[in-house]
């Protein structure tokens, strides 16, 4: 079983959608939980950590859902430079992994088209 | 910029050459780590290096052999590579190994032939 599973999409929206991608964990023990961005050719970045509360980062929102394994990312008002892969990651930080070590998902693939 | 500068971004190498990867960080960061990156595959934990010294080795064959002579210089040696280890190699640093915030470099991509 993959350690973060997400649907790979692609996901193609107008300019202006609303977009939501969703990814699940296997490891109930995780501690730590972060959308990275990855555009074309180029190297992943952090987008948003993710918190038990929910936090909203202008037209980012995340959730975590700790009873479902679950965690989600919904971008409102989709602009054309939204276009990117979106990488849900997951820090498992227990006694059985490396401290830091990260777990990436596939990535979900997002165009918006005008 | 990320403060992560890896060269170089494109290498094609024979089965039987040897070339190496660097990557250096100017953050002040502990931590280093090589990903490897396939097609329609999730990125995959290489090496973990924490003050210099090897703290994980994913089972990454002895081909890839790495390098960390201080905290911010990481290589990755290749030799007799096969044609499946092409792939984006990504370095990333980190301030510390307890801290999950990885910061990348833009990678090297690598074609075996």
């Amino acid at each position: 079983r993959k350690e973060v599973e997400q649907d790979p999409g692609p996901f193609n929206v107008p300019e202006g959608a609303t977009v939501a991608f969703n990814c699940t964990y296997s490891n109930s023990a995780s501690q730590s939980f972060f959308w990275y961005r990855q555009d074309c050719r180029k190297e992943p970045k952090l987008l948003m950590s993710v918190y038990s509360s929910g936090n909203e980062d202008g037209r980012f929102t995340a959730q975590l859902n700790r009873a479902s394994q679950y965690i989600s990312l919904l971008i409102r008002d989709s602009k054309l430079s939204d276009s990117a892969t979106y990488l849900c990651v997951v820090n498992p930080n227990d006694r059985g992994s490396t401290l830091g070590r990260l777990y990436f998902g596939r990535g979900t693939q997002l165009t918006v088209w005008p | 910029e990320t403060g992560v500068t890896q060269t170089p971004r494109h290498l094609v190498m024979g089965m039987t050459n040897k070339k190496s990867l660097k990557c250096e960080q100017h953050l002040g960061h502990n931590a280093m780590y090589w990903y490897k990156q396939s097609a329609k595959k999730p990125l995959e934990l290489m090496f973990v290096y924490n003050f210099k010294e090897q703290t994980e080795n994913n089972s990454v064959p002895s081909r890839f052999s790495p390098e960390c002579p201080n905290s911010s210089h990481l290589f990755l040696h290749l030799h007799t590579l096969q044609p499946e280890d092409s792939a984006l190699y990504l370095c990333a640093s980190s301030p510390r190994l307890k801290v999950s915030i990885q910061y990348f470099g833009a990678g090297t991509r690598l074609s075996v032939l």
